[in-house]
């Protein structure tokens, strides 16, 4: 089965940082591009950050740029996003995605998501 | 930035409705447009890709159209199961990819 597992959420206070994981499964993960999207509680979907198979190519949205890094590991099936710096804003489900190539890289397979809360 | 911009918000509707969604786009994004379904407490779902392909296994009765700005997600029969908010998401350009604030379909 084709699946998507975040870890790594919990509770932290503003200036601090967490670290996420994606384990994917199911799938040839070296061949994926990837991309986490956050959703913040009662709020829309936004996307945060993108990386490429090889991991060579990365984007950030502007209102985590400078504070967040994506990388990934290959030989693990992995996709992380270390958060910096965190603010209240920062408090968000924060889902892997994969952009699908039979989709043209529509965002086909999603993980469950993993809870961030940035408070004092 | 690609801003895309949904309507409605909300929409309230009956079982055997036909419900129309629309998306649009600050610029031209040609027809790289997809719609997802997201239930409460749940991840997004993908129902089309490409403006208008249909995503395996999705039911028949949605369906995607438009191209260039202007995008429409039509739902030909409302089912119970289709009671959720839906997202349009461009993916014209890699650097930011970008969703509409979303429309919640309720029962009337």
């Amino acid at each position: 089965e084709v699946q998507l597992v975040e870890s790594g959420g919990g509770l932290v206070q503003p200036g601090g940082s967490l670290r996420l994981s994606c384990a994917a499964s199911g799938f040839t993960f070296s061949s994926y591009e990837m991309n986490w999207v956050r959703q913040a509680p009662g709020k829309g979907l936004e996307w945060v950050s993108y990386i490429s198979s090889s991991g060579s190519t990365i984007y950030y949205a502007d209102s985590v740029k400078g504070r967040f890094t994506i990388s990934r590991d290959n030989a693990k099936n992995s996709l992380y996003l270390q958060m910096n710096s965190l603010r209240a804003e920062d408090t968000a489900v924060y889902y892997c995605a994969r952009p699908g190539l039979q989709q043209l890289r529509a965002f086909d397979i999603w993980g469950q998501g993993t809870m961030v809360t940035v408070s004092s | 930035d690609i801003q895309m911009t949904q309507s409605p918000s909300t929409l309230s509707a009956s079982v055997g409705d036909r419900v129309t969604i629309t998306c649009r786009a600050s610029q031209s994004i040609s027809s790289w447009l997809a719609w997802y379904q997201q239930k409460p407490g749940k991840a997004p779902k993908l129902l089309i890709y490409k403006a208008s392909s249909l995503e395996s296994g999705v039911p028949s009765r949605f369906s995607g159209s438009g191209s260039g700005t202007e995008f429409t997600l039509t739902i030909s029969s409302l089912q119970p199961d289709d009671f959720a908010t839906y997202y349009c998401q461009q993916y014209n350009s890699y650097a930011g990819w970008t969703f509409g604030q979303g429309t919640k379909v309720e029962i009337k």
